[in-house]
């Protein structure tokens, strides 16, 4: 079975600080991996997809990296902002249909 | 553009009762995923359809049943709750097709209190 880890758990920063957070993963055989933002009761919003055959995505200050032999993937926050602070969780989509959830690290960016 | 819908938002319900959920995919998707996710847990698989058939299946108690309908909406029904079933349930739907490029779209959730 697919085990998904995120390190740290949670993270504590200053506004305009970059960071990275990140996710493993124990299954290489995977379609994609996607990274999701999670505000306090609320649904999960997709951020990037990040292809089993690419290395990279960017949407605007997030950049994703995927290692797929390693089995990790980095979600990189440029110019943090307060309005970042949210639970920050990787999701791999892997055999059988079935997406695997890490356990999602927690940001505070503080003004 | 259209995102999954789930409904209720908010369900208070006391022990031993019964609840559903309902979840409306995008339009077009071919596929379900129910997941439960506790306070400060990550989002737990439940269940999956696609086709209108049940595709696979996660942790999901034998209390609870799931299906979706002609019309691709799915139903969770939660029979003989227990206070450990107070979670937040989310819905999702996908393509299966070219999966290594379709993201899986979650809905805003179904907060369901068990007291």
């Amino acid at each position: 079975k697919q085990e998904v880890t995120q390190i740290p758990a949670a993270l504590s920063v200053p506004e305009g600080e970059n960071l990275v957070l990140n996710c493993s993963f124990t299954d290489s055989a995977i379609y994609n991996l996607q990274w999701f933002r999670q505000d306090p009761g609320k649904g999960l919003t997709s951020l990037l997809l990040i292809q089993s055959s690419q290395r990279e995505q960017t949407s605007g200050r997030l950049n994703a990296s995927l290692d797929k032999s390693s089995g990790r993937s980095t979600l990189y926050i440029a110019a943090s902002q307060p309005g970042d602070s949210a639970t920050y969780l990787c999701a791999v989509r892997s055999t059988g249909n079935q997406f695997y959830f890490g356990t999602g690290t927690s940001l505070t960016v503080i003004p | 553009a259209a995102g999954v819908i789930q409904s209720p938002r908010h369900l208070i319900k006391e022990k031993r009762e019964t609840a559903t959920l309902k979840c409306y995919p995008i339009p077009r998707h071919d596929t379900v995923y129910w997941y439960q996710q506790g306070p400060g847990q990550d989002p737990q698989f439940l269940i999956s359809f696609y086709e209108k058939m049940q595709s696979d299946k996660g942790s999901i108690p034998d209390r609870f049943s799931a299906q979706q309908f002609s019309d691709y909406h799915s139903e969770l029904n939660m029979s003989s709750l227990e206070l450990g079933d107070s979670a937040l349930y989310f819905c999702a739907s996908s393509f299966l097709a070219e999966r290594d490029r379709r993201p899986i779209y979650f809905g805003e959730g179904s907060w369901l209190t068990v007291v």
